[in-house]
């Protein structure tokens, strides 16, 4: 069955410290992973978009890594500040199902305390 | 920047009640979607649309239906709200491609209804 898994489920660090968000995917094929911020009450916005041959890619502060083979995404917050405070939600693509599938991990929620 | 809206924020309906939720685009987008989140689940798609008069079931599609008279506009509609239909309601758009062309989907702020 493809899942997407994330971990942990809740996290609280101190601002300014760095942080790093697991992904575990089982979905096969797949075309992309992105990560996705949802603050509380809104939508999510789009930070990393990666295909199975990128391994890393930044988005200022947020940097995503990519292990195609161990299915396997991190997204890693440096120099955390109080308005990174949402939850981080991990998503595969799968064309298999169609084109407009995508399996969607149930988010990391992060806390910053200051 | 996109810019997708969803008409309201909150809603209260009561159980039997036809609910309409309206989203909005202004980047000329084919692709739109629905979505619900529920706490810790995923976002799971309600129903989609390629271009006007067009849709797609998605994975959660029973007591809902959808409507794309207008490229810019995708209404989704809750024939008889029930209790199990409280939940975050989640619109979205992305350009021709398909999520597969690593396309960013947009999404607009949610819509939290609660039926009573």
């Amino acid at each position: 069955k493809n899942q997407v898994e994330q971990s942990p489920q809740s996290l609280i660090i101190l601002e300014g410290k760095n942080c790093t968000l697991q992904c575990n995917y089982t979905v096969s094929p797949f075309s992309n992973l992105r990560w996705y911020k949802q603050d509380t009450g809104r939508g999510p916005v789009s930070l990393t978009i990666m295909t199975f041959s990128e391994n890393t890619k930044s988005n200022g502060r947020y940097t995503a890594t990519l292990d195609a083979d161990t299915k396997q995404s991190s997204l890693h917050i440096t120099a955390s500040q109080l308005s990174d405070s949402a939850s981080y939600i991990c998503v595969v693509s799968n064309p298999v199902e169609s084109n407009y599938q995508l399996i969607w991990g149930a988010g990391t929620k992060l806390i910053i305390k200051p | 920047d996109v810019k997708v809206t969803q008409s309201s924020r909150y809603l209260v309906k009561r159980t039997g009640e036809k609910v309409f939720l309206e989203c909005v685009q202004d980047m000329d987008h084919e692709n739109m979607f629905w979505y619900r989140q529920d706490p810790g689940l995923g976002l799971r798609l309600i129903y989609f649309s390629y271009d006007v008069k067009m849709k797609e079931k998605g994975d959660i599609p029973e007591g809902y239906s959808v409507s794309r008279e207008k490229k810019e506009r995708f209404s989704l509609i809750l024939e008889s709200a029930s209790t199990n239909q409280t939940s975050m309601y989640l619109c979205a758009s992305t350009r021709e491609g398909g999520i597969t062309l690593n396309e960013k989907l947009f999404f607009g702020s949610g819509t939290q209804l609660s039926v009573l």
